[in-house]
């Protein structure tokens, strides 16, 4: 099947700084990828939705300015988290769609990010 | 607001046996249901859907059922094998939302042998 990569699979960071996660399709071509969020415990939190070349579409709640996504290539996805806080400690897993369908979502390994 | 719960945080089951999955959701918009499969350090993998003009969808030893009144899904594993053991997430979207899925908070399956 379909691989998407994620890097780097794990991050510590100071609060403050900025974090770049990267999502890659390796076989396909993602004209869409997606980003969520997982907390402890909780289901996976879909966060925005960017296509290749366009701006991010971001779910009520998501700050955009806190959360860059970047989909410059249709294998290249990035998000960065900009001045992170404690509270954005927390597992980002992307996922790449070359479909029209549900199903043809492919979900990288994800990120646990913490930040102290 | 969880639209999508699976109220069952584990499971554990017997190898050889039935596994049953349920799931809840409340949005009646939704209309494309879907299940995955999660080891540790890897992400979801599809595993099996159905849309809201069926009620049952069979793969191999797979089967999902969708309850459209009571809004009620129920993902069946039989027969039961160690490498069944993982977290299942339950997803729902909606056709005018293509690609937005609404995750339940997963289901951690245990098969004994």
């Amino acid at each position: 099947g379909a691989v998407v990569s994620q890097h780097p699979s794990r991050v510590i960071c100071k609060s403050g700084t900025s974090v770049k996660i990267e999502c890659r399709s390796l076989d396909f071509q993602a004209t869409t990828m997606f980003w969520y969020r997982q907390f402890p415990k909780k289901s996976l939190m879909l966060m925005a939705t960017s296509n290749e070349g366009s701006k991010a579409t971001y779910e009520q709640g998501v700050e955009k300015d806190k959360f860059l996504i970047n989909h410059a290539s249709l294998t290249l996805s990035t998000l960065t988290v900009t001045s992170a806080h404690p509270e954005d400690s927390s597992f980002y897993i992307c996922s790449a769609s070359s479909g029209s369908a549900a199903d043809t979502q492919y979900f990288g390994p994800g990120t646990r990010l913490t930040v102290l | 607001d969880q639209q999508v719960k699976q109220n069952s945080p584990s499971l554990s089951v017997q190898e050889g046996r039935i596994s049953i999955l349920n799931c809840d959701y409340t949005n009646s918009m939704f209309d494309y249901f879907l299940w995955y499969k999660k080891y540790p350090a890897e992400g979801p993998t599809f595993l099996i859907s159905i849309s809201s003009i069926k009620d049952k969808n069979e793969d191999g030893r797979f089967t999902v059922f969708l309850n459209k009144s009571a809004k009620h899904l129920s993902l069946h594993i039989v027969p039961s094998q160690p490498g069944d053991s993982a977290v299942y997430f339950c997803a729902a979207s909606r056709t005018d939302s293509w690609g937005k899925l609404q995750f339940g908070a997963g289901t951690q399956v245990v098969v004994t042998p």
